[in-house]
């Protein structure tokens, strides 16, 4: 399988303790994204990677959230002391840069984490 | 105002019939519009892209995308039962990278 994979698939944790997910995007992409989605709503933007270079970040970023994507292959999110409220479906995609202009991105099953 | 904007629906559609879903959005300078579907508890998977105005289709899906008026469109005929999801729409604005994304539409393919 090529696609993007994600890791782990669930994740059940109690309010107060870290989290970190991983996204292994589609080979040769240079380009990742991580998004999330909460229950009813579209995804939205968190951050994004070209490369190893962390080249925007949300707003919806706060200081509890890390990413790192540290040789520019498979990326890690890392929420810290998490909320109920980051009960959510974390998203990654990954573009390719041989059609740069076209901009498609492509997901990965997603994390669902559930916050106690 | 939200920058992109879909009826929730569920838009109800018998099988077979032509399904019709909108979406507008608020940067004029946005330069890139994608569909992607979603079944439940899945990630949303990519299946129209369209970039410049006028019509683009792919099996029985075709979008549809004026600049102008800032809306896009997305038709799917032969409707099948397999079609019910919630189809998402997405713009890339001017000089951006990020997806920004629309509540979805609901679909629901009666046989």
């Amino acid at each position: 399988d090529t696609g993007v994979s994600q890791d782990p698939r669930h994740k059940i944790t109690k309010r107060g303790q870290n989290v970190t997910f991983r996204c292994d995007p589609i080979s040769e992409h240079n380009r990742l994204y991580w998004y999330r989605q909460t229950l009813g709503q579209g995804p939205e933007f968190l951050t994004y990677f070209q490369n190893e270079a962390q080249l925007e970040k949300s707003r919806l970023l706060s200081d509890r959230f890390s990413a790192e994507r540290p040789k520019g292959s498979f990326s890690t999110l890392e929420i810290q002391r998490t909320e109920q409220g980051d009960s959510a479906m974390y998203l990654c995609a990954s573009s390719s840069p041989l059609n740069p202009g076209l901009q498609e991105q492509f997901f990965g099953p997603g994390t669902r984490l559930t916050v106690l | 105002q939200k920058e992109v904007e879909q009826n929730s629906g569920p838009l109800s559609v018998p099988e077979g019939a032509i399904a019709s879903l909108n979406c507008t959005y608020s940067d004029r300078g946005s330069q890139s519009f994608f569909w992607y579907r979603q079944y439940s508890g899945k990630s949303p998977e990519l299946i129209m892209s369209i970039y410049s105005n006028g019509d683009k289709e792919d099996g029985r899906f075709t979008a549809q995308l004026n600049k102008a008026s800032q809306y896009v469109s997305l038709l799917i005929r032969d409707s099948q039962p397999s079609d019910s999801a919630t189809y998402l729409c997405a713009v890339i604005k001017a000089a951006g990278n990020k997806l920004t994304f629309g509540g979805g539409t609901r679909v629901l393919v009666k046989p």
